[in-house]
């Protein structure tokens, strides 16, 4: 069975900084997603990015990037220039390539201080 | 576009009586839908996968019976909690797929059963 490990349960970073938050995955696949959702208070999943196997180039979408490290189920994201409305709870997601099923990990609580 | 609602966003109900919370794609339609649950601070819990028109295919360890899940049109999912009890208090998320690797969420239904 495939899983995803958070192992920052939370981070915090000053507005206009840049923070990291890592995710591990264990899956013996070759063809799967990654993504990064952001759940703020209200709660409503917002997809951040999406990255799929298969392309060594990482994903960028505006403030958002991710550092895609295939051979070590590595999948960690990048959020530069931190703004207020980036608080919220991120968790990264699994996909294989031949289920849809959406496989979550923990999440990281991130805090955004002035 | 690719807006998904859910019916009613919070629902408070005895102990013992059946609750049926609806999840629709509005402008879209969901070959696929999911129902996820959501404990507090902690990840989203595929519950079960639907597809229109077929038979849910439930997780390990949820109780088909209890949770019951119609998909009769490609607009329309409903979760249904048979005889609920407190311990079925939690947030309920369901997200709607038209490709496999792109799902998109539903607000949540808040469930408290006294």
């Amino acid at each position: 069975a495939q899983t995803v490990t958070q192992s920052q349960p939370e981070m915090s970073v000053q507005e206009a900084e840049t923070v990291t938050l890592s995710c591990t995955y264990d899956t013996s696949e070759s063809d799967y997603y990654l993504f990064w959702y952001k759940q703020p208070p209200s709660r409503q999943m917002i997809l951040v990015i999406r990255q799929e196997a298969y392309k060594q180039q990482n994903a960028t979408e505006n403030r958002f990037s991710v550092n895609f490290q295939k051979a070590a189920k590595s999948f960690s994201l990048k959020i530069s220039d931190s703004q207020l409305g980036d608080a919220a709870m991120y968790f990264c997601a699994y996909m294989t390539g031949t289920a849809s099923k959406l496989t979550f990990g923990t999440g990281t609580r991130l805090q955004v201080t002035l | 576009g690719a807006v998904v609602s859910q019916h009613p966003s919070r629902v408070i109900c005895k102990s013992g009586t059946s609750v049926k919370i609806e999840c629709r794609s509005l402008d879209f339609q969901a070959t696929t839908m999911f129902w996820y649950r959501q404990f507090p601070k902690k990840s989203l819990m595929l519950m079960a996968t639907s597809n229109e028109g077929s038979k849910a295919t439930y997780e390990q360890g949820v109780e088909k019976d209890k949770f019951l899940i119609n998909h009769a049109s490609l607009t329309l999912s409903t979760l249904t909690v048979t005889s609920a009890h407190p311990e079925d208090s939690s947030f309920y998320i369901c997200s709607a797929s038209t490709r496999k690797e792109t799902q998109y969420f539903g607000p949540g239904t808040r469930l408290l059963v006294l």
